[in-house]
């Protein structure tokens, strides 16, 4: 139980153009859902905390117009990319939370590739 | 498939005493490891990590160990201090490090006075 997936896996895409990626909880309802961006070898960068309903909390130093993310359904979350540009690359990762975010349990989605050219 | 696996979902310890966190995993292709400790109502930070050319990392009170050969990997913590409770994912990689990460489902240790 408890299994987050992501679509797409890997994408590759234009500088310039934007990109969505999807984040559900396939088998719990998750209230909370949680963008990560990750850096190599290390740190996990908590981008922004999504609430089924309302609008995302980002945290500081990222960019809310450009990474624009709604929580439509109580298993769905999705993260644009906007105007996506190389320095953008990175692994994305999303988890959900089925209890809120006070709640310590995450579980993790496989994550996603972006490559921009 | 679950690839990464920790089966304990909680762990109680005295504080002073030694923390074991357990984690396996079964794609023989993960080259690399990382353990990450999060607060409630926070995201994961980063704590330590092994590569697979190693059987054994340090770093002051943690310490990682890897058994290739029972693809098992233990996170040590001691002397184990109230701050230390925290729940505690165990990920993988199979790209040295660059490529994602594969996330087990975490313990939660609970550091008793």
């Amino acid at each position: 139980g408890a299994v987050v997936s992501q679509h797409p896996s890997r994408v590759i895409c234009k500088s310039g153009t934007s990109v969505k990626i999807e984040c559900r909880s396939l088998d719990f309802q998750a209230t909370t859902m949680f963008w990560y961006r990750q850096f190599p070898k290390q740190s996990l960068m908590l981008m922004a905390t999504s609430n089924e309903g309302s609008k995302a909390t980002y945290e500081q130093g990222v960019e809310k117009d450009k990474f624009l993310i709604n929580h439509a359904s109580l298993t769905l979350s999705t993260l644009t990319v906007t105007s996506a540009h190389p320095e953008d690359s990175s692994f994305y990762i999303c988890s959900a939370s089925p209890h809120g975010d006070f709640q310590e349990t995450q579980y993790f989605g496989p994550g996603t590739r972006l490559l921009v050219l | 498939d679950q690839q990464v696996k920790q089966n304990s979902p909680s762990l109680s310890v005295q504080e002073g005493r030694i923390s074991i966190l357990n984690c396996d995993y079964t794609n023989s292709m993960f080259d690399y490891f990382l353990w990450y400790k999060k607060y409630p109502a926070e995201g994961p930070t980063f704590l330590i990590s092994i590569s697979s050319i190693k059987d054994k990392n340090e770093d002051g009170r943690f310490t990682v160990f890897l058994n290739k050969s029972a693809k098992h990997l233990s996170l040590h913590i001691v002397p184990s201090q109230p701050g230390d409770s925290a729940v505690y994912f165990c990920a993988a990689s199979d790209g040295g490090g660059a490529d994602g990460l594969t996330f087990g489902k975490g313990t939660h240790l609970i550091i008793q006075p």
